[in-house]
């Protein structure tokens, strides 16, 4: 089996903030993604990794960069946190059809 | 534009009964749909999924009932249990390797005791 951890669990941020997210798999599995959950909206997609130093734009890239520098890790940067923003970042992994999700990192921007 | 729908937002059923979700699709392509499912403080799951070669898919008390020509899946949970509260999210992946989901905005269901 495998795991998939994300740093740090809860990130709390000021307005205008960078803001760095990490992840880490040891599926070894070649793509990897991240969305965004808030409450009531399900889970959109920010960015995705088919590979090691490939990055695709899902619908919610605005406001933010990504980097794949490994095949192990991949980061999500909130570019400049929004006053009063509150959601969860979930980093997943791929194999097959399946996507096994991280814990997530909790957001709060004062 | 939500490309995939998913009702009821909230479901309460009784314990034994059995729960029906339901999810619309935009896109004639998507080729891959599956639910998954997020117990209260946890990361959602892959729980079953189908592709449109079939029109039903089952896995225990869990199934798929897919409609091609009406871009409409649903899930069923048969003898419903507590235990199965959770939030249930429909998703869509289009035609390719990326894997990519367009998720729906999830339905809640409570299964009184």
């Amino acid at each position: 089996g495998g795991i998939i951890t994300q740093t740090p669990k809860f990130l709390i941020g000021q307005e205008g903030q960078k803001l760095t997210l990490k992840c880490q798999q040891n599926f070894n599995h070649d793509t990897m993604y991240w969305y965004r959950q808030d409450s009531g909206k399900g889970l959109r997609l920010i960015y995705y990794s088919i590979t090691e130093n490939d990055l695709q734009k899902g619908d919610l890239s605005e406001g933010y960069d990504a980097s794949r520098e490994k095949k192990s890790s991949f980061s999500l940067t909130v570019t400049s946190a929004q006053k009063n923003e509150m959601a969860v970042f979930l980093c997943a992994s791929r194999t097959g059809d399946t996507q096994y999700f991280g814990p997530g990192t909790r957001l709060l921007v004062l | 534009q939500q490309q995939v729908r998913q009702s009821p937002q909230s479901l309460t059923v009784w314990e034994g009964e059995t729960a029906i979700l339901n999810c619309s699709y935009e896109d004639s392509t998507f080729d891959y749909f599956p639910w998954y499912h997020q117990f209260p403080g946890e990361s959602p799951a892959l729980l079953i999924a189908i592709r449109p070669v079939s029109n039903k898919k089952e896995d225990g008390r869990f199934t798929i009932f897919f409609n091609k020509r009406e871009k409409k899946f649903s899930l069923h949970i048969a003898d419903s249990q507590p235990g199965d509260s959770a939030t249930y999210f429909c998703a869509a992946s289009p035609p390719g390797n990326t894997g990519k989901l367009i998720f729906g905005l999830g339905t809640t269901l409570q299964v009184q005791p």
